[in-house]
């Protein structure tokens, strides 16, 4: 059974320019969030797709998109990238979005922005 | 708001010592505890959690209890081995939320030594 599966592992963009990191769930999985964590902190929600719809945004520009197939994988964008988008980008996936589920991440997308 | 305060790390123990990490959380209503571990360069795997009040989530020697009445959810480990040594994040979920999305705490490093 494949876990959450990410890609590109690593990558370096310069300043300015735009970048797709893409997810695939769990299987079985209806649910993907995307975190973005930063060296030395913990992770910070970004946004959360389900049915293909964006359901909640947390603090971030909207130079962060995303967007969600009908086979669950998702995608994650970020354009007109800064220096300070440099991070670890994390997918998670659950079955539905009630609170008790059981959230699995994967490997994560690190991101180097020059 | 919603939130999670974690012990200050990083915390270096001797292998077969005893392991605490403290988690303290603010939230609304009645949150789902989770406790993750990040090794070096890797993404979070889950590895336990608590959904209610007294439940006692276990996992490769690790315990956790959720307790309401002091709002806290330490970690526990009898006896760490090296191969523990990795950064520790303690998170929750808001019960009735429009999602799952997981806050979490800044993370704690152990560090365990022969």
């Amino acid at each position: 059974d494949a876990g959450v599966t990410q890609s590109p592992t690593h990558l370096i963009k310069t300043r300015g320019q735009q970048v797709t990191l893409r997810c695939s769930p769990k299987s079985g999985h209806d649910t993907v969030s995307w975190y973005q964590q930063a060296l030395g902190q913990g992770p910070q929600f970004i946004f959360q797709y389900y049915e293909e719809e964006e359901r909640q945004r947390g603090n971030f520009p909207d130079r962060f998109s995303g967007h969600q197939f009908p086979n669950y994988s998702s995608e994650l964008n970020v354009n007109a990238l800064l220096l300070g988008d440099s991070a670890l980008y994390l997918c998670a996936s659950s079955l539905g979005r009630d609170s008790g589920n059981t959230i699995y991440f994967g490997e994560g997308s690190w991101l180097t922005v020059v | 708001g919603n939130s999670v305060t974690q012990m200050e790390g990083p915390v270096t123990l001797s292998e077969e010592a005893f392991l605490t990490i403290n988690c303290t959380y603010t939230a609304t209503g009645y949150p789902s505890l989770f406790w993750y571990v990040q090794y070096p360069g890797e993404g979070l795997q889950l590895l336990l959690k608590a959904t209610k009040a007294d439940d006692k989530g276990s996992n490769k020697g690790f315990e956790a209890t959720y307790r309401k009445e002091t709002t806290s959810f330490h970690l526990e480990k009898g006896s760490v081995q090296v191969s523990d040594s990795a950064v520790y994040f303690c998170a929750l979920t808001r019960y009735g939320g429009a999602t799952n999305k997981l806050i979490f705490g800044t993370g704690t490093l152990l560090a365990v030594q022969p």
